[in-house]
């Protein structure tokens, strides 16, 4: 079946602007997760949703990051006033309910690449 | 809070030689350890967790609670296990903290 999408591939802005992203995930999946990932660096967590809990914000770098969810689809992932700083791959990921301790795989997107000028 | 430590940025192998990539977290739960791989062009995709103890593609991974250390290994490597390879945490909920990466270039 179809993985998790994410659009548009690739964003150019200008400092200042604001952007949004896009992350379509896996269909039944209501784990949806947002990372980051710095030109050579490792992955962050940025905010995690689990169905109609309160979202898992603690990985947001500033005011200027939020994310929405619309049930259990689709998330925006939105920074306001971008900073040069902001240039990274946008890593979406989806996954299954969690059930007690059980581990459920995260399936990736492939990401958007921003790059503020 | 946790961490993931991959202290190799790259690591250079001909084919057919032993691979170890290291991995080293701290973390003060009980931890569950994930290995994740990028190939070119490709999607980040799951490798193997440690909970599986199983061997994918070769590769094996064993989590040391006294070393704290959950390096992936392969006895063999073949040039399509050339990539970016990500060692994961998973805390509380499903997130996950990543280290930094190793690239792995396997020579012909």
């Amino acid at each position: 079946g179809a993985g998790v999408s994410q659009s548009p591939s690739n964003k150019v802005t200008e400092k200042g602007k604001d952007v949004e992203l896009r992350c379509d995930p896996i269909s039944g999946h209501t784990a949806l997760y947002w990372y980051r990932q710095r030109l050579g660096q490792g992955l962050e967590f940025l905010i995690y949703f689990q169905g109609n809990s309160a979202p898992d914000k603690s990985g947001l770098p500033s005011d200027r990051f939020s994310a929405e969810r619309t049930g259990e689809s689709v998330s925006t992932l939105t920074i306001q006033r971008t900073q040069q700083e902001d240039s990274a791959v946008y890593l979406c990921a989806s996954s299954l309910p969690l059930t007690g301790t059980r581990q459920e795989t995260q399936y990736f997107g492939p990401g958007t690449r921003l790059l503020v000028l | 809070a946790q961490r993931v430590t991959q202290p190799e940025k790259l690591l250079s192998v001909f084919k057919g030689a032993p691979v170890e990539l290291k991995c080293n977290y701290s973390y003060s739960g009980s931890p569950e350890l994930f290995w994740y791989v990028q190939y070119s062009r490709q999607r980040l995709q799951l490798l193997l967790r440690h909970i599986s103890r199983e061997s994918i593609k070769g590769f094996t991974a064993d989590l040391n609670k006294g070393e704290t250390s959950f390096h992936l290994k392969k006895p063999f490597a073949q040039e399509e296990d050339s990539a970016m390879y990500y060692c994961a945490l998973r805390a509380a909920g499903n997130k996950l903290t990543f280290g930094g990466g190793t690239r792995v270039l396997v020579k012909p």
